[in-house]
């Protein structure tokens, strides 16, 4: 089944700018989605299509996604971004086609 | 304002059934795929299954560690998603989450828009 690998941690400062990548073969041939979940909650979509943000998502929140990386950019980072980070692509070709990420938990220093 | 209420999570032996409900308003469920992902204690997110629209078919599928135990329904006209599993193990001890799914245009590809606030299901003896 198909793989999608993320760094366990990323830390930053308050005010910088986190990049949590999203690792997988040739995942820039598939959509990517990115979702944020605070602890003891659910998660929340906050990027689809790679780089579309739902309504309420902060513009601070961005994706990308070419050749074996996807990446969720988050600017200007505030205590409040502090969570878990998880990317998800849907892999038709396999039996188990609805995949996660491992998810990197975001901290704000 | 959607909203997605689970239900029916427990504690349950080794071998045994449990059926999750996922109550749903806010929207028009008919037309909705639906999908249950599930989180084990202190691990990441783990899809189990979705099922489309009537109007789409109503087609299921599933991951492969439940495949043939568990089995995904819905009854329109009471706005309700299903969870039946049966032959629990303790591997399935988990937070199961009732999400809307959509579909990518076009293809089989989808993303989880909405998500209930989770049921807990734990399987031990």
């Amino acid at each position: 089944s198909y793989v999608l690998t993320q760094p366990p941690s990323v830390s930053v400062a308050p005010g910088k700018t986190a990049r949590i990548t999203c690792g997988g073969n040739n995942i820039g041939s598939k959509s990517v989605h990115w979702y944020q979940q605070k602890p003891g909650q659910a998660p929340v979509l906050v990027i689809y299509y790679d780089s579309d943000r739902p309504s309420g998502i902060p513009e601070r929140f961005s994706g990308s996604n070419s050749g074996n990386t996807a990446t969720l950019t988050i600017s200007r980072v505030e205590a409040g971004d502090e969570a878990d980070y998880y990317c998800q692509v849907w892999d038709s070709s396999s039996d188990h086609p609805g995949v996660f990420g491992t998810g990197t938990k975001v901290t704000v220093l | 304002e959607v909203q997605l209420v689970e239900s029916g999570g427990g504690l349950v032996k080794p071998g045994g059934s449990l059926r999750l409900s996922c109550a749903a308003s806010g929207f028009t469920f008919s037309n909705a795929w639906m999908s249950w992902v599930r989180q084990a204690p202190g691990k990441g997110l783990e899809w189990v299954g979705r099922i489309k629209s009537k109007t789409d078919g109503g087609t299921t599928d599933y991951a492969a560690p439940v495949k043939g135990r568990f089995t995904i329904s819905r009854d329109d006209s009471k706005n309700t998603l299903y969870l039946q599993m049966n032959s629990l193990k303790t591997e399935d001890t988990a937070v199961y989450y009732c999400t809307t799914v959509i579909a990518v245009a076009g293809t089989e590809s989808c993303y989880f828009d909405y998500w209930g606030q989770g049921t807990l299901v734990t399987v031990s003896s």
